[in-house]
């Protein structure tokens, strides 16, 4: 079955503008998580969404925001970007229960100058 | 919350050696412990995982053991060959939670 598909693969923004990630889980898995890894802070988990609805938050500030729609599909959107949220975002999809496999994407790989 | 701390940080080993990884968690409710592996321009891709009720688990090459008292998990990989080298990283999950907490990782560079 296909995988996890992350789009697009990589991204060159300009501080100050906003931009949306997309995300679509594998076929059947109901929560999709969201996680920035850069390489002084690891991954660091964002949120999730479960059946269309936010599940988990991390500790990230507001300018982070997400949703799902009715196909699990997720989108992230970062406003008013800074130099600092340069970093790889990673989705990973699960089937939403306790104790299951997540299945990560290939990742965004989103440049702020 | 979860306090994942790994070691080392990093590992080089030459091809054919073992490689042990540690993973050292504070929730002593944390009863699923998963092992990812990372290539260069990749995500993160499971290659092993253990439950609370089982102390070791293998396949292949590659092993995973459990010490629920000490609260540590090992990975442990044998014959290492060059395609073994990655960022690996452990991530327990807590019970009652859905998202798991990551370690900061662990380059392994198997030389040929």
């Amino acid at each position: 079955k296909a995988g996890v598909t992350q789009t697009p693969r990589y991204l060159i923004k300009t501080r100050g503008q906003q931009v949306t990630l997309s995300c679509s889980p594998i076929s059947g898995h109901r929560s999709v998580s969201w996680y920035q890894q850069t390489p002084g802070q690891g991954l660091q988990f964002l949120f999730e969404y479960f059946s269309e609805t936010q599940r988990n938050k991390g500790n990230f500030p507001g300018r982070f925001s997400g949703r799902q729609f009715s196909n699990s599909r997720s989108e992230m959107n970062v406003s008013t970007l800074e130099l600092g949220d340069s970093a790889l975002y990673l989705c990973a999809s699960s089937l939403g229960n306790m104790n299951t496999e997540a299945f990560f994407g290939q990742g965004t790989r989103l440049t702020v100058v | 919350g979860e306090n994942v701390e790994q070691h080392p940080s990093t590992l080089s080993v030459q091809e054919g050696d073992s490689a042990v990884i540690k993973c050292t968690y504070s929730d002593s409710a944390s009863n699923y412990f998963p092992w990812y592996k990372q290539e260069l321009g990749k995500g993160p891709q499971l290659i092993i995982d253990i439950r609370s009720n089982v102390g070791e688990k293998k396949d292949q090459r590659i092993a995973v053991t459990l010490n629920k008292t000490a609260k540590h998990f090992s990975l442990h990989i044998t014959e290492t060959q060059p395609e073994d080298s990655a960022v690996y990283f452990c991530a327990p999950l807590s019970g009652g939670s859905y998202i798991p907490t990551f370690g900061r990782g662990t380059s392994l560079i198997v030389h040929p």
